[in-house]
């Protein structure tokens, strides 16, 4: 069955770019069906979405975290990745990965609807 | 600081039933699908409910989900003690162009 998993660094400094990849196994990320997402929650917290990824690149950003996230897609290895910067002990979080469900309206595609699977998520630790 | 309202905290007794409130607005739960998560202590989130009252598989019939206007309610009967968990609602909030969780409510089996 379809499966995620989370990578990258545990530890990153304040200031500095957070980076994490997700591995797509199971099936394929080039899908026309599904978008693919990252949610983060800070300890002890909820759920926050971050962002979506089509196959073909089309993005969808959390507006409050627009201007600091970058989400990018690699079909050749089944991944799609997330930077997200100049980051601060605000953005300390389990990062998880998530394939989402779409919703098409004409020739536009939206990443409306459920997320399933999850990764097991990441924990992501900004400190210095 | 989430659109979606729940509440924190609900509780029962084994084998009974709760309830699960999520109130949003008309540019959230009143015009797009709306799904529910169990995350049990120490795990990922899970796919309970998506578009509004349909199951996964695999996900027992004890869980149910509706949605009335600008509000949706999750259900669960014959309360287990591995129920215990975090539920989150979730749905697209057009306005926003933005998909937006709520604020969560921890299910307690006394």
């Amino acid at each position: 069955q379809l499966q995620l998993q989370e990578s990258g660094p545990g530890l990153v400094k304040p200031s500095e770019t957070l980076s994490l990849t997700c591995t797509v196994s199971g099936g394929s990320i080039s899908s026309s069906s599904y978008y693919w997402g990252w949610i983060r929650q800070p300890p002890g917290k909820g759920l926050e979405w971050i962002g979506s990824i089509y196959y073909s690149g089309s993005t969808y950003y959390n507006p409050s975290l627009k201007s600091r996230v970058t989400i990018s897609v690699d079909t050749s290895k089944n991944q799609f990745s997330l930077k997200l910067s100049s980051v601060t002990a605000a953005d300390t979080a389990v990062y998880y990965c998530a394939r989402q469900a779409i919703t098409i309206f004409g020739v536009v595609i939206i990443p409306q609807r459920w997320f399933d699977p999850w990764g097991q998520g990441t924990l992501v630790t900004v400190s210095s | 600081q989430s659109v979606l309202t729940q509440p924190p905290s609900v509780s029962a007794a084994p084998g009974q039933k709760v309830t699960i409130s999520c109130s949003g607005s008309s540019s959230n739960i009143g015009n797009n699908y709306v799904s529910w998560y169990q995350q049990l202590p120490g795990t990922a989130p899970k796919l309970l409910i998506y578009e509004n009252n349909k199951r996964p598989s695999g996900i027992p019939d004890r869980f149910s989900g509706s949605k009335s206007g600008t509000s949706a309610t999750l259900g669960i009967t014959g309360l287990q003690t591995g129920d215990e968990a975090d539920y989150y609602c979730g749905t697209w909030d057009s306005s926003l162009s933005s998909y937006v969780f709520g604020t969560g409510t921890k299910v307690t089996v006394l």
